[in-house]
Parts: C-alpha cells; structure tokens; sequence
C-alpha cells in the first residue's frame, strides 16, 4: 500500500494563476481532508469529505474548492492564488473517527 | 468558536530529562489524537484518548486525558534523540465527521 499520495511536492505559483492540488489513498478510507500549515504553526482543516459526493468546509476554506467523485481521489483545488496561501498543504484520510493518516504533503509558494 | 492552546511552545532539554506538553480546550472533547512531526515531515499519528480520565502508555510516552475532557498532556520519560520533532494534540468535537483542531505544537530539542 502507498497510504496517501500528494503530487506535486513542491510548486510556485504567480498571483492570479489557479492550481490543483492532487491526493490519492489506496486504503478504502471514506474519511478524506485537506490542511494547511503555515510555517511554525499548527494544522488548520481547509475542507473535508466524509464519503464520494460529500464535501463541507473546514476552518478555512476560502480561496478553495473541493470535489470528492470517488473513495479515492480528494483534489484540492486553488483559483486566484494570492500570498496569504503560500503554505504547505497535507492531505489526510480515515477510516472513520480515528487515526488520520497523512501524506508527504505539497509546499506551495505564491509570488 | 472551538480552540484547542498548547504549551509550551517550545523546549529543548538534555537527553534524559522528561518532557511534558498540556493541551487544553475552552469546551468539552469527544476524544483528542496526539501526532507528531519530523522536521520536514508529515504528521504521524501516536494516539487516541476517548474516555473520561483515561491514562495510555507506549513505552516511554504517557498520554493523559483530563476528568472533563477538556485537557490532556503527554510526558516523555527520559528523552532521546529520536524523539526530536513537534508533538501536537488534535482536538474531535464530535459529530462523527473526525473534523480535528489541532493545537499550536510543542517543538522539543534534545541536546545529545
């Protein structure tokens, strides 16, 4: 089993420009989640999905967008990057309301 | 709104010495995770508290969750170079959504 997958590792973005962030489990978990981390600081939850079809906002969901189409898949996706989203995001998933398990994650920096 | 605090934010001791980080929560938890973090890395999942008053160990970590459910601590005997890394508790409102609020981390340095 690979766990969790993000691609790309790193990226920089210009203002303006749009992205999709990429995760992939191969557990079977119907629990999925994008974070954020700013440098020094803690994880903030961007989005979540409890099952294929079912998104909800997190903490901080501005500036993103969500899809979940299949148990596997949870991209994330920026439109009009701004500096303020320069930050490394985690990917996480769960079989249920328990252990999180996390990806590599992908360090993003907007110029 | 729900916020979990987490002290200290940072602490470097000798290896040997114990360590502790607290974590608390303004309202009551469903249960509280602790992770940890490499440097450069990912967060790993350690732990789960879900009952009242419940004390777990894994060697030489000892995981407390308070009488209210509201604070926890985590205390390192005698530390080792290996355990290097930030440690952050994880706080589940509930609602079975396994939404979590992570605390700020304690960074722990251990001096050879």
């Amino acid at each position: 089993n690979a766990g969790v997958t993000q691609t790309p590792k790193f990226r920089i973005l210009k203002i303006g420009q749009s992205m999709t962030l990429q995760c992939t489990q191969d557990m079977n978990h119907n629990y999925m989640y994008w974070y954020r981390q700013d440098p020094g600081m803690g994880l903030k939850l961007i989005y979540y999905s409890v099952g294929a079809g079912i998104t909800d906002k997190g903490e901080v969901p501005n500036g993103y967008n969500v899809s979940r189409s299949t148990t596997e898949d949870f991209p994330l996706r920026l439109e009009l990057a701004a500096p303020s989203q320069t930050s490394v995001y985690f990917c996480a998933s769960s079989y249920y309301t328990d252990t999180q398990y996390f990806g590599p994650g992908t360090r993003l920096t907007v110029l | 709104g729900q916020q979990v605090m987490q002290i200290p934010q940072y602490q470097h001791v000798q290896e040997g010495e114990d360590f502790t980080t607290y974590c608390n929560s303004s309202t009551t938890l469903s249960n509280i995770q602790w992770y940890k973090q490499r440097p450069g890395g990912h967060p790993v999942f350690l732990i789960q508290l879900v009952k009242s008053g419940e004390v777990k160990k894994q060697k030489r970590l000892t995981f407390q969750f308070g009488e209210a459910k509201k604070n926890s601590s985590l205390h390192i005997t005698a530390t080792q170079t290996t355990d290097v890394g930030t440690y952050f508790c994880a706080g589940d409102y509930g609602g079975a959504t396994n939404k979590l609020i992570f605390g700020t981390g304690t960074l722990l340095a251990v001096q050879p």
